[in-house]
């Protein structure tokens, strides 16, 4: 299975922007890349995925390298709530796909 | 549609004793994953199902586990015997088109 590797943690601060870093170098063409967030004691939360291109939805923006050995997940203003570990995975692009998560990155967002 | 249904949301038994955990998917979604989590492991996947079939158990631990998916509706996770190194948050997830909903764990404690 391609790996993924991201910081360990980041910081920003609150109604500022954050640019969350993946790095994937072994993606294989079918791979679709996926990010999860996870809040204090909840279960992992669904963020956003995509194949090639840049996608947006209500809560954050996937913008994927052009040559997709990387992507960066975009959150346009941080809020106290959306401080939590972003898990940023790859599953292949098969009917059957694993979603197995990493260690992520823990996201601490200052008022 | 209420989520993903775990049961029960916190359990505490005594090590040797057989502990069963509950997972009601959301209707319509095919694919079901059950997950542990510790602070020293993360989270780990167990095992897979995609349409009430099993496709990758390589995650359960020990034949001590077992998962179990008899309609599209249930799934149980069952551990026999359960030992204290068992004790974790144990998270079920179903999923379809590629975005994973997760219900919001059990908790349990052997001791």
């Amino acid at each position: 299975d391609a790996k993924t590797t991201q910081p360990n943690s980041m910081e920003s601060n609150e109604e500022e922007p954050v640019h969350l870093p993946c790095n994937h170098s072994t993606i294989s063409g079918t791979d679709y890349i996926h990010w999860y967030r996870q809040l204090p004691s909840q279960g992992p939360e669904y963020v956003i995925h995509g194949l090639t291109s840049n996608v947006n939805n209500r809560m954050a923006s996937l913008a994927i390298a052009e040559d997709r050995k990387s992507s960066t997940l975009i959150l346009h203003r941080a809020t106290l709530r959306d401080a939590a570990v972003y898990y940023c995975i790859l599953t292949s692009g098969g009917s059957n796909y694993k979603l197995t998560f990493g260690k992520g990155t823990l996201l601490t967002v200052n008022p | 549609d209420a989520g993903v249904i775990q049961s029960p949301r916190h359990e505490v038994t005594e090590m040797g004793q057989e502990v069963t955990l509950r997972c009601k998917p959301i209707s319509g979604h095919d694919y079901l994953f059950w997950y542990r989590q510790t602070m020293m492991r993360g989270l780990e996947l167990l095992i897979y199902f995609n349409n009430n079939v099993p496709i990758d158990d390589s995650g359960m631990p020990e034949d001590r586990f077992s998962a179990k998916m008899p309609n599209a509706s249930f799934s149980t996770l069952k551990i026999q015997p359960s030992e204290p190194r068992d004790s974790a948050v144990y998270f079920c997830a179903s999923s379809f088109d590629r975005n994973a909903f997760f219900g919001q764990g059990t908790r349990l404690t052997v001791v």
